[in-house]
């Protein structure tokens, strides 16, 4: 199995809504990402979890709260977004930080703030 | 800083080769990836290099110059499917992204029939 699964794949909630955006993986991969995708630009690096302890916060909002519940789960908790927080939500994993030039990424979840 | 630079469109034929090129400045340099990505779909993982040189897999080939601080991806036999946007990167070496990849904006290939 070397597929990042990530559900649900469309989201669209107003600005009052709470909701959770998740990830799983079956490689035994101890790296996990999230990255944020605006439409015609690159990925942007959001958070890192290395054997589920959250080692970078790049500075995101505390709108998006990650939470790592075990070595193959990801979740992203969506509280207050703003319409700017639009975008399409990637999740990644690599074996570990040290190996992550080749990123697993799953299929991403389209997210619509209205 | 730290920086990478691709051609933002690309538009070949059908058959055709072509070359995105990436030039990066960065300092601490690991190596190189290209990913694929394409319209509505996940980035997947091309290559990667780490020395200089050519590494061929199937029709793509990804070329490292580490003295010259660029690299490129080369497809040959260019497919319809081959349209997608393309992204070099780098591992950050500053700030709270150091060590984890940053991607160049991306280079758009349109194949034509």
């Amino acid at each position: 199995d070397t597929e990042v699964t990530q559900t649900p794949k469309h989201l669209v909630m107003g600005m009052t809504n709470k909701k959770s955006l998740k990830c799983e993986q079956h490689m035994g991969h101890r790296a996990m990402y999230w990255y944020k995708q605006k439409a015609k630009k690159p990925p942007e690096l959001m958070f890192v979890y290395s054997y589920e302890k959250l080692s970078i916060n790049e500075s995101v909002p505390s709108r998006f709260s990650p939470e790592c519940p075990n070595s193959s789960l990801l979740n992203l908790h969506l509280h207050a977004l703003q319409p700017e927080d639009s975008a399409l939500y990637l999740c990644a994993s690599s074996p570990r930080t040290a190996s992550n030039e080749k990123l697993f990424f799953g299929s991403g979840t389209q997210l619509s703030v209205l | 800083g730290q920086s990478l630079e691709q051609p933002s469109e690309v538009t070949a034929v059908e058959g055709a080769i072509v070359q995105i090129n990436c030039t990066y400045q960065t300092s601490g340099f690991y190596g190189l990836s290209w990913y694929q990505q394409h319209d509505g779909g996940a980035p997947t993982f091309l290559s990667y290099n780490a020395l200089d040189g050519l590494e061929e897999t199937g029709r793509f080939s990804s070329f490292l110059s580490r003295s010259d601080s660029y690299g490129y991806l080369l497809l040959q036999e260019l497919q319809m499917k081959d349209s997608a946007s393309y992204f070099c990167a780098v591992r950050a070496n500053y700030g709270g992204s150091q060590g984890n990849l940053i991607f160049g904006k991306g280079t758009k290939l349109s194949v034509k029939p």
